[in-house]
């Protein structure tokens, strides 16, 4: 089973700012990854997918970057309804995993 | 649109088998590529992917949980069931219904399960 790491488990970011997420997969997962957005009470959201092509909707102000085992996400200037707990995940093998998670707190 | 929504019960007791719902419009399971998952989220945990049947029955299931899990499909109701046996409370956790066989595009709000006696 592919284990899927983010990191930081927590970023305080102020409004405007830039935030970067990592997230490293236990072996290779090409370009099979996934990025979720969960608000509190909510399902998660679909922001990317294929390691950088943006679902549906989904603003620029998000990109995603990385192959192999290394993935980034990006929010280029955070707005207040950004804050909130995102996830990776992997789709290369079975069981597709997730990641442990990032917060996006306001600072 | 695409809709998906859960239903069973909020509360079993341990060692019960527990039977979930998910109710579905907007796409059919008979369609080449289609698939229907079920992820589970523990209170302030990770999510987790459980199973997953496609259009053609194929069926997958979480390497951990496997021996627990049942999924099936009735096509004709637009519906996919997952049953889970012998429930400890360590199973207590927010149920999603998603539709996606590599990621998931859509997902049901979740239903909470608590599992306790």
């Amino acid at each position: 089973e592919i284990v899927m790491t983010q990191s930081p488990a927590t970023l305080s970011v102020s409004p405007g700012e830039r935030a970067t997420l990592s997230c490293r997969a236990s072996q290779s997962v090409s370009s099979n990854l996934a990025w979720y957005q969960q608000k509190p009470g909510q399902a998660p959201r679909l922001l990317i997918y294929g390691a950088s092509t943006r679902a549906t909707g989904i603003p620029a102000r998000f990109s995603g970057s990385g192959s192999g085992i290394e993935f980034t996400l990006a929010i280029s200037s955070l707005q207040s309804e950004d804050f909130a707990v995102y996830y990776c995940q992997q789709y290369n093998n079975w069981p597709r995993t997730f990641g442990q998670g990032t917060k996006v707190e306001i600072k | 649109q695409v809709t998906l929504r859960e239903s069973g019960p909020a509360l079993v007791k341990p060692t019960q088998t527990l039977t979930l719902t998910c109710t579905f419009s907007g796409f059919s399971l008979s369609t080449s590529e289609m698939c229907v998952s079920w992820i589970r989220q523990p209170p302030g945990k990770a999510l987790e992917w459980l199973a997953r049947i496609d259009w053609d029955d194929d069926k997958l299931y979480s390497t951990s949980l496997k021996t627990r899990l049942t999924i099936s499909k009735d096509t004709s109701k637009n519906q996919v069931v997952l049953t889970m046996t012998n429930m400890d409370p360590v199973d207590t956790a927010t149920y999603y219904c998603a539709r996606g066989r590599n990621y998931v595009d859509y997902w049901g709000q979740g239903t909470l399960v608590a599992v306790s006696s």
